[in-house]
């Protein structure tokens, strides 16, 4: 039921700017996007989620495509803690199923 | 802020064994998600509720059942465990708002032997 695609790992340096893909090209037009992250052995942690504009808030910025099907989850500057598997989810009302996300691994 | 509350956080059972893991969620959230998540392996699905009644079924086995309280709570049944139980188990809580988002316990850690 997952409906998205990452790309299984990206690596970034520490305190630059991550920008983190996901595509969702069968999204229906009450889908929500959400982003996860998950760090070992801990519950997965909501860090933002749009419908159609773009979102910003303390953890991070979320790019919308124009057509929903395609959004980018920006890191402004990333740091060690940020290392972890970043999750985009489609939620509509109480579907929310995990696909593959993204390890994110950065470097200092 | 509160959070949601998983008990126990480790539980170790013998195969064919029982075992019951509780949720407690986030005061005024009225859905209850349940995830399983192997070693290496993303989080899977299990079942939802929505006040007290069963909204979603994932790959939930057939040996495990889950209720939602009347108090929200959520209590997840496993019975005749085997080996491949062993996971971490997660259960969610959030609004029925189609686009409030999910906030996750710290997980309870299942090893069976």
């Amino acid at each position: 039921d997952a409906k998205t695609t990452q790309p299984n790992s990206m690596e970034s340096n520490e305190e630059e700017p991550v920008h983190l893909p996901c595509n969702h090209s069968t999204i229906s037009g009450t889908d929500y996007i959400h982003w996860y992250r998950q760090l070992p052995s801990q519950g997965p942690e909501y860090v933002i989620h749009g419908l159609t504009s773009n979102v910003n808030n303390r953890m991070a910025s979320l790019a919308i495509a124009e057509d929903r099907k395609s959004s980018t989850l920006i890191l402004h500057r990333a740091t060690l803690r940020d290392a972890a598997v970043y999750y985009c989810i489609l939620k509509n009302f109480n579907k929310f199923y995990f696909g593959s996300g993204t390890k994110l691994n950065v470097k200092p | 802020a509160a959070g949601v509350i998983q008990s126990p956080r480790h539980l170790i059972k013998e195969k064919r064994e029982t075992a019951t893991l509780k949720c407690y969620p986030i005061p005024r959230h009225d859905t209850v998600y349940w995830y399983q998540q192997g070693p290496g392996q993303d989080p899977q699905f299990l079942i939802s509720f929505y006040e007290k009644m069963q909204s979603d079924k994932g790959s939930i086995p057939d040996r495990f059942s889950a209720q939602q309280f009347s108090d929200y709570h959520s209590e997840l049944n496993m019975s005749s465990l085997e080996l491949g139980d062993s996971a971490l188990y997660f259960c969610a809580s959030s609004a029925r708002d189609r686009d409030s988002p999910l906030h996750f316990g710290n997980g309870t850690r299942l090893t069976v032997t």
